[in-house]
């Protein structure tokens, strides 16, 4: 069974970077079938997808946020991680790393993390 | 850029039949799926692929996608699928969700 947990500072500091790491266990993230993503939840409850990234070296990112997320991954130690930069209030939210399965017009997530709360304070 | 749109909440009697709509552009041209979120924990996947049950689903949840709107039927609605359901779909290969229904059952 593929688990996936989240971890990483619960409040940061506006205009610094939100840093998370997401530890799998139960299957490799050097696994070619499979991405590896980060999704966050506003406390209005709207969903957003921030970016992928795969071993063979595929990144993207929510064109919305592309130019302050970085996804990476680190094999050795089956984990994957998220970096978002210049961060304000609007970036507080639950945050989730999930496994994304992708075929030819589409995707789903079949794993999810429990989610870590990140508050963006002043 | 896609949107997709849910209407906001929908209300079932016990042992009625569910139905949620997700709309978007095209989206019947696109792979949509549906995640069940219960409060204070992470979304499932109750659909993919517009209409593919993952293992452990009950066979009450079903899909389906055409035109503009992606539906999912919840049939004979239990007190336990009370829920948030959010349907997810690609956008020239970035992914969007949306605003999610709140099911309530009573």
């Amino acid at each position: 069974q593929v688990q996936l947990q989240e971890s990483g500072p619960g409040q940061v500091k506006s205009s610094q970077t939100l840093s998370l790491t997401c530890t799998v266990s139960g299957g490799s993230i050097s696994s070619g079938s499979y991405y590896w993503t980060w999704i966050r939840q506003s406390a209005g409850k709207r969903l957003e997808w921030l970016g992928r990234s795969h071993t063979i070296g595929s990144t993207i990112y929510n064109p919305s946020l592309k130019s302050r997320v970085t996804i990476s991954l680190d094999t050795v130690k089956n984990q994957f991680s998220l970096e978002l930069s210049s961060v304000t209030a609007a970036d507080t939210a639950v945050y989730y790393c999930a496994r994304e399965r992708i075929y030819s017009t589409g995707s789903h997530f079949d794993y999810w993390g429990q989610g870590t709360r990140v508050t963006v304070s002043s | 850029s896609l949107e997709l749109t849910q209407p906001p909440s929908v209300s079932v009697s016990p042992g009625q039949t569910a139905s949620l709509t997700c709309s978007g552009d095209r989206l019947g041209e696109k792979y949509v799926s549906w995640y069940q979120q219960k409060p204070g924990q992470s979304p499932v996947v109750v659909i993919f692929q517009d209409k593919k049950r993952p293992s452990g689903i009950p066979e009450r949840f079903s899909g389906s996608n055409s035109g503009t709107t992606a539906t999912l039927t919840i049939s004979g609605t239990q007190t336990m699928d009370e829920a948030d359901y959010y349907c997810q779909a690609w956008d020239i290969s970035t992914v969007v969700f949306g605003g999610g229904t709140k099911l309530t059952v009573l």
